[in-house]
């Protein structure tokens, strides 16, 4: 069955700081999907990137990195310089391509808080 | 803005009751999943629909079904509402990328 572990439950950080999330996931499938989510006090969820399991480098947008290695079943994401609007709830999630569907299995999520 | 709507924002109402939640799709996209967000179970997958046709099932339910119309559009039936039915629904669209809708924050009282 499909899992995804988000350790770390809350985190603080002082703006400015390079703070890393952890995810870990299970699947047994070979192709699988992997995704990053942040989920601000507003509400939404908003989409922050899409992995496919062929796929092991590195990305990087803005401040914003990930980390996929596939040896330790890991898709970690980095926040560098982190910034007050940064607070948010961060999901890490997880999808296998069965019948056709995509559905997302979510980790627990990982409350961030940047205090200026 | 993702380009997926959701109606009402808001909703409040009593146990026993019935209520419709409905989600638009970003233009183009055929697929329409519901989503359920709880203090206690998380974020949990619910059901997709594409064009038309239910693709996956989650742990959704008995009371609650779901359609999705010719337009495309989609609809969230919850019946015999209960305390614990108290959570944030969305509805996502999207081949792969999936796009989320702002949310139908649901109280039961």
């Amino acid at each position: 069955a499909q899992k995804v572990t988000q350790a770390q439950t809350e985190i603080s950080v002082v703006e400015k700081e390079d703070v890393t999330l952890d995810c870990v996931y299970e699947t047994r499938d070979t192709t699988y999907y992997l995704f990053w989510y942040k989920q601000p006090p507003s509400g939404e969820l908003v989409f922050l990137i899409r992995r496919n399991s062929f796929d092991e480098q590195n990305e990087i947008s803005g401040r914003y990195s990930w980390n996929f290695q596939k040896s330790t079943s890991s898709f970690n994401f980095t926040i560098t310089a982190s910034q007050v609007v940064d607070s948010a709830v961060y999901f890490c999630a997880l999808s296998e391509e069965s019948g056709g569907s995509e559905k997302l299995v979510f980790g627990k999520g990982m409350k961030l808080t940047v205090n200026p | 803005d993702s380009g997926v709507t959701q109606t009402p924002k808001h909703l409040i109402t009593a146990t026993g009751q019935r209520v419709t939640l409905r989600c638009s799709p970003r233009s183009g996209d055929l697929s329409v999943y519901w989503y359920q967000q709880s203090l206690d179970q998380g974020l949990q997958f619910l059901i997709q629909y594409y064009n038309g046709e239910e693709r996956a099932k989650g742990n959704i339910l008995e009371r609650f079904s779901a359609q999705q119309f010719p337009d495309l559009h989609s609809e969230l039936n919850l019946s015999s509402l209960e305390l614990g039915d108290s959570a944030l629904y969305f509805c996502a669209s999207g081949g792969g990328e999936q796009y989320f809708g702002p949310g139908t924050r649901l109280t039961v009282t």
